[in-house]
């Protein structure tokens, strides 16, 4: 069974940095590219950054581009997510999810349960 | 950026009835678009992929359509259960981005 558990997730104050992650089992982990998807309280799905198997290719939103790093590793199935410079705009639920298919890296068949981050003074 | 345009984005709808749901693309995205079901406190759901076809284990009630820059989406006789948050997506190119999202509530 596919499962993908965040952590690391909490209170953060405005220009602080937090790092969130998402442990995976139950699939190759090392052959799926992996996205972050983030949503605000009471707002919609934002998509947040993409990383290819291997970390070859890694996009961003513009809106954290520069300020967030999207990494995986692959010995431990493990994918992250540095968030530096936060600002209140950044507090959401953050989800991990899991491509479908081998070299897809556009639709998301599982997902985590989210984890929660505030940026808050 | 491709610009996801959804609507309505909320509607009052019945048990039993056929519900529908627009998504327009900025630009041509060919056939690579999906849509999700979200219920309140948990992750999205995948249900149509490709733009039409069928997650497995998703009930047929549920169906997509189109390709380029217009697609619908489709329930066919709406359940209790099917009461959630509907988003569309794009992935034809990075960042793949989401629609605002469509909000059924029973009438």
């Amino acid at each position: 069974e596919v499962q993908l558990v965040e952590s690391g997730g909490g209170l953060v104050t405005p220009g602080g940095s937090l790092r969130v992650s998402c442990a995976a089992s139950g699939f190759m982990f090392n052959l799926y590219s992996m996205t972050w998807v983030r949503q605000a309280p009471g707002k919609g799905l934002e998509w947040v950054a993409y990383i290819s198997s291997s970390s070859t290719y890694i996009y961003y939103a513009d809106s954290v581009k520069g300020r967030f790093t999207i990494s995986r590793d692959n010995a431990n199935n493990s994918l992250f997510l540095q968030m530096n410079s936060l600002s209140v705009d950044d507090t959401a639920v953050y989800y991990c999810a899991k491509t479908q298919l081998v070299g897809n890296g556009g639709t998301f068949d599982h997902w985590g349960q989210g984890v929660l981050v505030t940026v808050s003074s | 950026d491709i610009q996801m345009t959804q609507s309505p984005s909320s509607l009052s709808t019945s048990v039993g009835d056929r519900v529908t749901i627009t998504c327009q693309a900025s630009q041509d995205i060919r056939n690579s678009l999906n849509w999700y079901k979200q219920k309140p406190g948990k992750a999205p759901n995948l249900l149509i992929y490709d733009a039409s076809n069928l997650e497995t284990g998703v009930p047929s009630r549920f169906s997509g359509s189109g390709s380029g820059t217009h697609f619908t989406f489709t329930i066919n006789s709406l359940r209790p259960e099917d009461i959630a948050t509907y988003y569309c997506q794009q992935y034809d190119d990075f960042p793949h981005t989401f629609g605002q999202g469509t909000k059924l509530e029973i009438k």
